[in-house]
This record gives C-alpha cells, structure tokens and sequence, in this order.
C-alpha cells in the first residue's frame, strides 16, 4: 500500500489564483482529513469527511473547499489564494466502524504551499 | 476533547530512555490517549494509545496512572532518528456525531544527542 499521496510536494502561488491540493490514499478509510500547519505551530483542521458524499468543516475552514465524490480521493480547494494561506497542508486518513472503536490517522508527506 | 499539557522541549542521551510526560487532568471516562511524533518536515506519525492499561509495541511503552489524569510515553534505547515533536492527545473512542475533534497542539520537541 502506497497509503496517503498528496500532490503537488511544493507550489508557490500569487495572491488571487486558485489551486487543488490533491489527496488520495488506498487503504480504503472511510474518514480523511485536511490540516494545515504554520511554522512552529500544531495542525489545526480544515475540514474532513466520513465517507464518500459527506463532508464538513473543522476549525479553520474559511477560504477552502472540499469534496469527497470518491472514497480514495479528498481534494482540497483553494480558491482566492491569501498570504495567510501560506502554510504545510497535511492531508489524512483513518478507518472507524460502526460500534466502539477507536481510530488511527495515516498521514501523507504533506504540500509546502506559498502565497506571494 | 481533553486538554493535554505537555513540555515544550526535551533533550535525551543516545541509548538512553527517554521519558515524554503528558498531563490530561480533565480527561474523560471514554477518552483514549494517543501519541503522535512528527519528524521534521514529515507528516505525523502514529505510535501507540491506551485507555486505561498500559501499552507497548515495538515503537514505544505507555504508561497510564491509575487516575487517567497523567501519561508517560517511553521510548527505551532512544536513536538519533527519533529526534522530533511528540504529541499527546486525547480523543473519545466513539462518537455517534462523527466528528472527531483532534487538537494537536505544539507538543515536545525532543532532541536526541549523540
């Protein structure tokens, strides 16, 4: 299992563009998630998905978009590009059944995004 | 979700045990403790949790007090490679909304020294 591939590793963008931060992983999860982290800081949620065709918001949602058409993949959106959106976005994921569990997130290696 | 306080740094010999403490004093009954590390620059990593008894695996030991309100999680033979942030967190095992808050905070930095 390849588990959580996010691309692009890198990307630099200018004020105002829009861009998807692509995340995919095999181990066939039904939860994942999108977190960002600013230097020296925690993760902080943006949003995250139960399953295919439900998602919601987490902490710090504003000024992003999600959707969840497939259990594999959990794009993020962009859209505006801000400074304040400069940050490394960790995707994740995790399994969780139906009764008393508990869960573990898998993460993936993370985009370095950059907002001139 | 349980508020955990942890140090802000720790420094280990290389081959020593090292020693992480987290507190969680407000933790509750269902609540679970997991421990994440993150090597620079890399996505976190999961290493072990427990809800009441303690836990080992080929990674790390967690040792729980009785009261819940505190952890420890011990690497044995620490290695230059697990110079990181360790993070302490507490989550419920079940939740019938779905949503599984995780607050990550800043963690331990922990550096290894040769």
């Amino acid at each position: 299992n390849a588990g959580v591939t996010q691309t692009p590793k890198f990307r630099i963008l200018k004020i105002g563009q829009s861009m998807t931060l692509q995340c995919t992983q095999d181990m066939n999860h039904n939860y994942m998630y999108w977190y960002r982290q600013d230097p020296g800081m925690g993760l902080k949620l943006i949003y995250y998905s139960v399953g295919a065709g439900i998602t919601d918001k987490g902490e710090v949602p504003n000024g992003y978009n999600v959707s969840r058409s497939t259990t594999e993949d959990f794009p993020l959106r962009l859209e505006l590009a801000a400074p304040s959106q400069t940050s490394v976005y960790f995707c994740a994921s995790s399994y969780r059944s139906g009764g008393p569990s508990t869960d573990t997130q898998y993460f993936g290696p993370g985009t370095r995004l950059t907002v001139l | 979700d349980a508020k955990t306080t942890q140090p802000t740094s720790m420094d280990c010999a290389e081959g020593r045990a090292a020693n992480l403490p987290c507190n969680h004093s407000t933790i509750s009954g269902n609540e679970y403790v997991y421990w994440y590390r993150q090597i620079h620059s890399q996505g976190p990593q999961y290493i072990i949790h427990g809800l009441k008894n303690n836990e080992t695996n080929e990674m790390a030991s967690l040792i729980i007090t009785e009261d819940r309100k505190s952890s420890t999680l011990i690497l044995p033979h620490a290695t230059l490679r697990d110079t990181a942030v360790y993070y302490c967190i507490v989550r419920v095992g079940w939740n019938s909304g779905g949503y599984q808050k995780v607050t990550f905070g800043t963690g331990t930095k922990l550096q290894v020294i040769p």
